[in-house]
């Protein structure tokens, strides 16, 4: 079995403030999802990324595959409330199939 | 509509009840999966079917039973849940090709009392 882990679980900041959210697993995957799930929604793709040491930006969000493609990162800058959700990385595996980490609960306080 | 529906959206059942759950696509996908979402847990992958075959069972138990009639509808029977089944149900679909890509419904909330 393939195991993604996140941290932190939770991240609890003021509305400005940087943060990151890691994923890290010791298998390799063919590539890597992030998620944002909001509260009775269901998650929502953000990004994927596919080849290691790859960076990519989606307005103040960055993700960033590891040069082995084993783990990633997800970085938010100036955070703002409505940046609050579920953070889940997802890991496609070499069969196709995704796998996925707990989750990162991130609250962004006015 | 558009996206991935499920309905109902919350479901309250006793444990000798036999429900279904509903989902829809409207994205012109091939794949549909079964997700089971718990508080503190990994999503749990339940089922894949690929162009209405079913080609994964996650060794999931029998009280759950998967139906897939054509590529844009899944449904998931429930008979005789244990209190413990009690989670977020989340349907998704992706293209064959590209099951890393995933769009998720926003859920049904079972509550098996």
């Amino acid at each position: 079995t393939q195991l993604l882990e996140q941290s932190p679980q939770f991240l609890s900041i003021q509305e400005g403030e940087n943060l990151t959210v890691y994923c890290n697993s010791s298998s390799v995957f063919s590539s890597l999802q992030w998620y944002r799930q909001e509260p009775g929604e269901g998650p929502v793709l953000l990004v994927t990324v596919v080849t290691g040491g790859e960076v990519k930006k989606l307005k103040r969000l960055t993700f960033q595959f590891g040069d082995a493609r084993k783990d990633s990162s997800l970085h938010i800058t100036a955070a703002q409330t409505g940046d609050t959700g579920l953070y889940l990385c997802a890991g496609e595996t070499s069969y196709g199939k995704l796998t996925f980490g707990q989750g990162t609960i991130l609250t962004v306080h006015p | 509509e558009t996206g991935v529906t499920q309905t109902p959206r919350h479901l309250v059942m006793g444990m000798t009840n036999k429900k279904s759950l509903k989902c829809e696509q409207h994205l012109g996908h091939n794949a549909m999966y079964w997700y089971k979402q718990s508080a503190k847990k990994p999503l749990e992958l339940m089922f894949v079917y690929n162009f209405k075959e079913q080609t994964e069972n996650n060794s999931v138990p029998s009280r759950f039973s998967p139906e897939c009639p054509n590529s844009s509808h899944l449904f998931l029977h429930l008979h005789t849940l244990q209190p413990e089944d009690s989670a977020l149900y989340l349907c998704a679909s992706s293209q064959v090709r590209r099951q890393n890509e995933q769009f998720f419904g926003p859920g049904t909330r079972l509550t098996v009392l």
